[in-house]
């Protein structure tokens, strides 16, 4: 089973709108939970990274929150744009010294004009 | 700077091919990584190069994966005797330091066994 879940599995929305991406894990130990945005066609870009004692991010129209009690983070996009279509995929790194990341399926965001 | 290449960006090969996928990281990063992402799935760790260390190559999902870090740069994944199951899009990320550190993607290359 996934240590990282991700939902929804894909999701439309109007452009102007805002969206809510949902990131659930069960790794342990925990260090750290990335967003990356995957461009069709492109590797994944970092977005933003918290730690345990980080609630919420933001980066532009991009704000991720982090529940570490109950293991769940989101991503929120505000006034979404056409740019904004991409797959969006939840990282986390686990806490031991190793520190490997497991990789969530991703959501898969289409903004439609 | 240039970032993270890969190449080809698309590969068409028969079953029972060998292939090799290469992969130039940023300069000065001394970590390098590979991973596979299949249709619908997550990405998918293969293997970890670090420094001069010994490489993990614990994600290799068989002994038909290989790969190789040339004096700490350039990486070549060979993946011999392909499979219809190894289509995928494999990717290759570089970083400064390890897992801990933020890993910078290549576009990926994408593979497709007949």
């Amino acid at each position: 089973k996934n240590q990282v879940e991700q939902s929804p599995q894909s999701l439309i929305i109007l452009e102007g709108k805002n969206c809510t991406l949902q990131c659930n894990y069960t790794v342990s130990p925990f260090s750290n939970l990335r967003w990356y945005k995957q461009d069709t066609g492109r590797g994944p870009v970092s977005l933003t990274i918290m730690t345990f004692s980080e609630n919420t991010k933001s980066n532009g129209r991009y704000t991720a929150t982090l529940d570490a009690d109950t293991k769940q983070s989101s991503l929120h996009i505000t006034a979404s744009q056409l740019s904004d279509s991409a797959s969006y995929i939840c990282v986390v790194r686990r806490g031991d010294s190793w520190g490997k990341l497991q990789f969530g399926a991703g959501t898969q965001v289409v903004v439609t004009p | 700077g240039a970032g993270v290449s890969q190449s080809p960006s698309n590969k068409v090969t028969e079953k029972g091919k060998d292939v090799e996928l290469r992969c130039d990281p940023i300069s000065g990063h001394t970590a390098l990584y590979w991973y596979r992402q299949s249709l619908g799935q997550g990405l998918e760790f293969l293997i970890y190069f670090q420094g001069n260390s010994a490489p993990d190559k614990s994600g290799l999902p068989s002994d038909r994966f290989s790969a190789e870090r040339t004096g700490g740069s350039v990486s070549t994944l060979t993946i011999q005797r392909t499979q219809q199951e190894d289509s995928a899009v494999y990717l290759c990320a570089s970083s400064f330091g390890g897992f801990q550190e933020t890993q910078y993607f290549g576009p990926g290359t994408r593979l497709l066994v007949l």
